[in-house]
């Protein structure tokens, strides 16, 4: 079963817009939501991370909202840029345990 | 810093072959894991170890051997290569098991004819 749940499965934004991707859990357990960021022939790279005890963490143009109520957190990137596009990819750890679970990716392409 | 290294980059197999994707890292992690990426699918978890000697199963393991002999070498096995093996495998290592940054490798795409 899929334990993260991703979409869209592929946005288009204009430069200079907002791209948002949402991601769902169930498992209450979950206690760490990473998002990964991967350009074409490379392997995924960590972008952003939060633990559930913070509703938002912000890194530059890089923002996570969680809603720990809901089992629901959003990527957003404000001004998006053409460098921006990738596949972004949610995920979900767990303490007592030793995977990371993503969820299936967004194709973000930036218009220039 | 090299990080995590896959090997080879390509490998076309036909069904039936068998063959070891190469990873190792220099980084001293003690976790290391291998996942499939398909179209739509995202990252699978194939196995995983958290240190040498130890490996467990992830969510698609069947048709795959590891073994992990040394902290930096973790090595996966095709037994007898399916089409449906067709796909980019990507190796990771981290330094935790829990809410550490996972650093990937290139990647080695598989094509099984």
């Amino acid at each position: 079963q899929q334990q993260v749940k991703q979409s869209p499965q592929s946005l288009i934004v204009q430069k200079g817009g907002i791209s948002i991707i949402n991601c769902a859990y169930e498992n209450t357990a979950f206690d760490y939501f990473p998002w990964y960021q991967q350009f074409p022939g490379k392997g995924p790279a960590l972008l952003i991370a939060i633990r559930p005890d913070v509703s938002e963490k912000k890194e530059g143009r890089f923002t996570i909202s969680f809603n720990k109520s809901a089992k629901q957190f959003s990527l957003h990137i404000m001004d998006s840029q053409p460098g921006d596009s990738a596949t972004y990819f949610c995920a979900a750890e767990m303490n007592r345990d030793d995977k990371i679970i993503f969820g299936k990716g967004t194709r973000l392409h930036i218009l220039p | 810093n090299a990080g995590v290294t896959q090997t080879p980059k390509f490998q076309v197999l036909k069904t039936g072959q068998s063959m070891t994707l190469q990873c190792a890292q220099d980084m001293n992690h003690e976790y290391m894991s291998w996942y499939r990426q398909d179209p739509g699918m995202g990252l699978r978890l194939i196995h995983y170890s958290v240190g040498a000697g130890i490996t467990d199963q992830g969510e698609v393991p069947n048709g795959y051997n590891v073994s992990r002999s040394t902290t930096e070498d973790f090595p996966l096995r095709l037994l007898s290569a399916a089409p449906s093996q067709t796909s980019v495998y990507f190796c990771a290592s981290r330094r935790e098991v829990f809410g550490a940054e996972a650093f990937f490798g290139q990647g080695t795409r598989l094509t099984v004819v």
